[in-house]
């Protein structure tokens, strides 16, 4: 497709299962990037990969919640054990260069989570 | 570490009014400035950047100026229409890096 794509666009899930988001970034972009958007507050970051390397994790809230990248195309975040806490929408994005002052960020429409 | 500050919303407007979004930040190294915008149930985009003090970047009638004295980079329209509705998120990262930073977020509603 033309643009980033996340599914599910909604997921409901109950306290202590794990859940899985992904993301399908633009085709040729090296940087995708996950962030978490809570309600009444910004773009929290998370992680971010440069082709299937992820050079700073230190974003992600806790050991419950890892990320994959293969073949440096679509990227897997994973929330083990989900907590009520972890409902927000997530929001993946990805850009054509790595250095990112002049490049450009493309988001997907995110992945809301809801908790019970 | 590197932030952004906006003006809390929401911020209702009249149709043809003249709209201003407040954004400070802090940053230890020489960042680059973008305003990203969300219209209901779509992604974020792009709405303009500029990567240099002085610099003003403008699309879509808002314009903002890159303000190295006052660490400020304020969103401006003159005359904002109710397709302008949306939450306006002002952003920066910082050569070298790959971390975009991003305010919490501001909500414009404008009546017809």
């Amino acid at each position: 497709g033309a643009g980033v794509s996340q599914s599910p666009s909604n997921k409901v899930t109950e306290k202590g299962k794990d859940v899985e988001l992904r993301c399908d970034p633009i085709s040729g972009h090296t940087a995708l990037y996950w962030y978490r958007q809570s309600l009444g507050q910004g773009l929290e970051f998370l992680i971010y990969f440069q082709g299937n390397s992820a050079p700073d994790k230190s974003g992600l809230p806790s050991d419950r919640f890892s990320a994959e990248r293969t073949g440096g195309s679509v990227s897997t975040l994973t929330i083990q054990r989900t907590q009520q806490e972890d409902s927000a929408v997530y929001l993946c994005a990805s850009s054509l260069v790595w250095t990112a002052n002049t490049g450009e960020l493309f988001f997907g429409e995110g992945s809301r989570l809801t908790v019970l | 570490g590197d932030s952004v500050t906006q003006m809390e919303g929401p911020v209702t407007l009249s149709e043809e009014a003249f709209l201003t979004i407040n954004c400070t930040y802090t940053a230890t190294g020489y960042p680059s400035l973008f305003w990203y915008v969300q219209y209901p149930g779509e992604g974020l985009q792009l709405l303009l950047k500029a990567t240099k003090a002085d610099d003003k970047g403008s699309n879509k009638g808002f314009e903002a100026t890159y303000r190295k004295e006052t660490t400020s980079f304020h969103l401006e329209k003159g005359s904002v229409q109710v397709s302008d509705s949306a939450v306006y998120f002002c952003a920066l990262t910082t050569s070298g890096t790959y971390k975009y930073i991003f305010g919490t977020g501001t909500r414009l509603k404008v009546l017809a």
